[in-house]
């Protein structure tokens, strides 16, 4: 899987918007960005993912760079319940689509009340 | 419906011994995965099952590590003769898969392997 890099930590206030940027500037032309999230003492959660157009669920939006180099997660209005450890990876169309996730060290978001 | 469960939630061995650890994924999943997370380390894939297929072992650490998965449902990871190294939290996750879009997976809470 293509590398990804992203801050070792970021810190928001509560009810504000967060970005946490990625860089992938060796994405393929086959792979997905995905988003997972990991809340202290649980698993890790699904987030979001996109390939080109930037996407938007209940949890939050991802805005993906032209390019397709960059990425960032978009959290509209921070709570407390936010605060977890972010990865952002990315997956191969191909090869069946279901391959091992290969989680990097990802970005710790803390939310200050 | 029922997310992904794994038994026991915490494990407590002693060197040398064997443990045996359960996934249930989701129904109708067809693909499982089983990672593990070291004490500040990151997520490591450890082997993934899709349906009836030959599993991909590629992540398993040593030969002390295995897995199977019965019926195409429940897998089950054994450690064999453990060490303190493998002292981790497992964590199993399962997926629909198709031939060209990755799904997302969905993660158990895990089980906490102590070995003393």
């Amino acid at each position: 899987d293509a590398k990804t890099t992203q801050p070792n930590s970021m810190e928001s206030n509560e009810e504000e918007p967060v970005h946490l940027p990625c860089n992938h500037s060796t994405i393929s032309g086959t792979d997905y960005i995905h988003w997972y999230r990991q809340l202290p003492s649980q698993g890790p959660e699904y987030v979001i993912h996109g390939f080109t157009s930037n996407v938007n669920n209940r949890m939050a939006s991802l805005a993906i760079a032209e390019d397709r180099k960059s990425s960032t997660l978009i959290l509209h209005r921070a709570t407390l319940r936010d605060a977890a450890v972010y990865y952002c990876i990315l997956r191969m169309r191909t090869g069946g689509g279901a391959d091992g996730l290969t989680f990097g060290k990802g970005t710790h978001l803390i939310i200050q009340p | 419906g029922a997310g992904v469960s794994q038994s026991p939630s915490n494990k407590v061995t002693e060197k040398g011994k064997d443990v045996e650890l359960r996934c249930d994924p989701i129904s109708g999943h067809t693909a499982l995965y089983w990672y593990r997370q070291s004490l500040g380390q990151g997520l490591e894939f450890l082997i993934y099952f899709q349906g009836n297929s030959a599993p991909d072992k590629s992540g398993l650490p040593s030969d002390r590590f295995s897995a199977e998965r019965t019926g195409g449902s429940v897998s089950t990871l054994t450690i064999q003769r453990t060490q303190q190294e493998d002292s981790a939290v497992y964590l199993c996750a399962s997926s629909s898969a198709g031939l060209a879009v990755p799904y997302e997976q969905y993660f158990g809470p895990g089980t906490r392997l102590t070995v003393t």
